[in-house]
């Protein structure tokens, strides 16, 4: 089945400070979803973005389907980003693949 | 707007009970749901579809008896967790598709300790 790598696992920020997760597959998919859990377990889906740019206040996110990547930026980061971010992935009718996510600490 | 509403969100149950789990969506109908488990500092993993007026999709490994999975409407699934034991303890998540762009949205989870 098709594999999902995100990168990095664990990350620190200082609050203000800007960052980039990735997310590698490993074949052609046509749904990619971006989203975060916090420290609660809820999960907001934070974008569907299988090819392009969007963004969403300080968020943003860039899937180069081509390449089998896509990104997740977080600029300015609060101490309210804090969580997991998983990024999932659908190949025809299957049900999405989740990555194993990046760990995100925002400290004051 | 489109919710996906999930209870209990806490449940503490004595060996060899049963628990149900429901995930009922707001707004919408959902005629697939999913359900996740959620080890601790682990991705998701997905043990189940639901099929409104149909028997739900297992996943490899996932024990349909031990996880019964009930789709009766388009707004409700259920999950019963069945002779629980204390591996089962873990967080639960239901999930459902909204709209044609299929985006997905998650219950608020529930965590489940058996004793």
């Amino acid at each position: 089945g098709i594999q999902v790598e995100q990168s990095p696992p664990d990350l620190i920020l200082q609050e203000g400070a800007n960052s980039t997760l990735r997310c590698n597959f490993s074949d052609s998919v046509n749904n990619l979803q971006w989203f975060h859990q916090n420290p609660w377990g809820q999960l907001i889906n934070l974008f569907y973005i299988p090819s392009g740019t969007k963004q969403n206040g300080r968020l943003s996110a860039t899937t180069v389907a081509t390449e089998r990547y896509s990104l997740l930026y977080i600029s300015s980061s609060q101490t309210t980003d804090s969580g997991v971010y998983f990024c999932a992935v659908e190949r025809g009718n299957t049900p999405l693949v989740f990555g194993k996510g990046t760990r995100l600490s925002v400290i004051a | 707007g489109a919710v996906v509403s999930q209870h209990p969100s806490r449940v503490i149950c004595k060996s060899g009970t049963s628990v149900k789990i429901e995930c009922r969506s707001l707004d919408f109908q959902a005629t697939t749901m999913f359900w996740y488990r959620q080890f601790p500092k682990q991705s998701l993993m997905l043990m189940a579809t639901s099929n409104e007026g149909s028997k739900a999709t297992y996943e490899q490994g996932v024990e349909k008896d031990k996880f019964l999975i009930n789709h009766a409407s388009l707004t409700l699934s259920t999950l019963t967790v069945t002779s629980a034991h204390p591996e089962d303890s873990s967080f639960y998540i239901c999930s459902a598709t909204v709209g044609a762009r299929q985006a997905l949205l998650f219950g608020q989870g529930t965590r489940l300790t058996v004793v």
